[in-house]
């Protein structure tokens, strides 16, 4: 199993230009996450989807929007690109458990530069 | 809401010193722990868990333990290792109806010497 998988690994944008990140995890698990990674900040929950066809609004949503047509993919875009959101980007996944909380399984990041 | 605290970083201690990054956390509910790990240029990856009080969490050495009176599951390990460099970061679930989402502490970069 390849686990969580992202593409790209790097991207140099120039504002205002846009992009869609891909995650793809192989591990049939109903909920995905999308994060971004800034230094001194820890993780901040962008959007996140709990199955096929449904998306949320994380903790930093604004500037991006996302899309899970297939569970096995959660797609992140940005429509118009600003320096602000020169980051590393990881996508998670994680299960449903009734018997307590899972970790979750991320991927090894795409770092954005935008200009 | 939910919130997590991390010992402010960096660490650096010197190969075979013994270790402990603290973490407390704010829950409403009866969290589960985790501790996750970041090598550099890689993903976060579960080095640990624990999902009730009292519980003991444990994985190469490393351990941490459920606190629940106070609220802490901080990070141990007795004998570091240069290849222990990394991204430490605290965590917490809250419950099943969260939609597996994760509170994460800031992180704690831990830097081994030989």
């Amino acid at each position: 199993n390849a686990g969580v998988t992202q593409t790209p690994k790097f991207r140099v944008l120039k504002t205002g230009q846009s992009m869609t990140l891909l995650c793809a995890q192989d591990m049939n698990h109903e909920y995905m996450y999308w994060y971004r990674q800034d230094p001194g900040m820890g993780l901040r929950l962008i959007h996140y989807s709990v199955g096929e066809g449904t998306t949320a609004k994380g903790e930093v949503p604004d500037g991006y929007n996302v899309s899970r047509l297939k569970k096995q993919n959660f797609l992140l875009g940005l429509e118009s690109a600003a320096p602000s959101q020169t980051s590393v980007y990881f996508c998670a996944s994680s299960y449903q458990n009734l018997a307590g909380a899972v970790s979750q399984y991320f991927g090894p990041g795409t770092r954005l530069l935008v200009l | 809401g939910d919130s997590v605290t991390q010992m402010e970083g960096p660490v650096t201690l010197s190969e075979e010193a013994f270790l402990t990054i603290n973490c407390t956390y704010t829950a409403t509910g009866y969290p589960s722990l985790f501790w996750y790990v970041q090598y550099p240029g890689e993903g976060l990856q579960l080095l640990l868990k624990a999902t009730k009080a009292d519980d003991k969490g444990s994985n190469k050495g490393f351990e941490a333990t459920y606190r629940k009176e106070t609220t802490s599951f901080h990070l141990e390990k007795g004998s570091v290792q240069v290849s222990d460099s990394a991204v430490y970061f605290c965590a917490l679930s809250d419950s099943v109806l969260s939609a597996g989402k994760s509170t994460f502490g800031d992180g704690t970069t831990l830097t081994v010497k030989p």
